[in-house]
């Protein structure tokens, strides 16, 4: 069975400086791996996702995250954060020919002026 | 593209009635659509899985006679829940993919707030 853990339920950083939200999963076969992001009341978009191939993922608004197969995880990075970045972010896996995702706690981003 | 709507965005009831949430796929045809429950600060949980014209599969711990699921075409499916309490009250949210396009990828709703008083 495939699972998630994001540490830290709650991040806090200063407009500008660099987002770290940690992802790590747990699968017994190759998983997608996927970040998504949640504005309050609103539902889940798709930041990025990793598949196959090239290991370091760009997404949606300036956000990137590595797989990396040795540690199991795929941490979400920003190199400066700003004001509308605050918001709800899932990490998710699922594994290949499986339809379900599998969604971490969540990690409430926070970013103070 | 791949743009999926819900409605009502927010609906309060009476304890006791039942509520019908609707989950609609805009511009793709959706062979399978998930339900997903939201309580307030925690993640989302899978309640069933839907594919067109076929039974819902539901998760372990979910009621199927109380959260009844239809997807009777690939564009809609409904989420019906039956004599609701206050403690179904939460935020539902629905996804939906076309697996016949292999990737398996699912497309979220904007999400229903139930409030049941």
């Amino acid at each position: 069975a495939q699972s998630v853990t994001q540490l830290g339920s709650h991040v806090s950083v200063s407009e500008g400086a660099l987002v770290l939200l940690r992802c790590n999963y747990s699968s017994s076969v190759p998983p997608y791996l996927f970040w998504y992001v949640q504005y309050p009341n609103q539902g889940l978009q798709l930041l990025l996702k990793y598949t196959t191939g090239a290991t370091l993922v760009k997404g949606i608004n300036g956000f990137e995250a590595e797989f990396k197969k040795s540690e199991t995880s795929f941490h979400l990075t920003k190199p400066s954060a700003h004001m509308s970045d605050a918001a709800e972010y899932f990490c998710a896996v699922r594994v290949q020919g499986a339809q379900k995702l599998v969604f971490g706690q969540g990690t409430r981003l926070t970013i103070n002026p | 593209g791949a743009v999926v709507s819900q409605h009502p965005s927010w609906v309060i009831c009476k304890s006791g009635t039942s509520v019908k949430i609707e989950c609609r796929s805009l511009d793709f045809q959706a062979t399978t659509m998930f339900w997903y429950r939201q309580f307030p600060k925690q993640s989302l949980m899978l309640m069933a899985t839907s594919n067109e014209g076929s039974k819902a599969t539901y998760e372990q711990g979910v009621e199927k006679d109380k959260f009844l699921i239809n997807h009777a075409s690939l564009t809609l499916s409904t989420l019906t829940v039956t004599s609701a309490h206050p403690e179904d009250s939460s935020f539902y949210i629905c996804s939906a993919s076309d697996v016949r396009k292999g990737s398996y990828e699912q497309y979220f709703g904007p999400g229903t707030r139930l409030t049941v008083t």
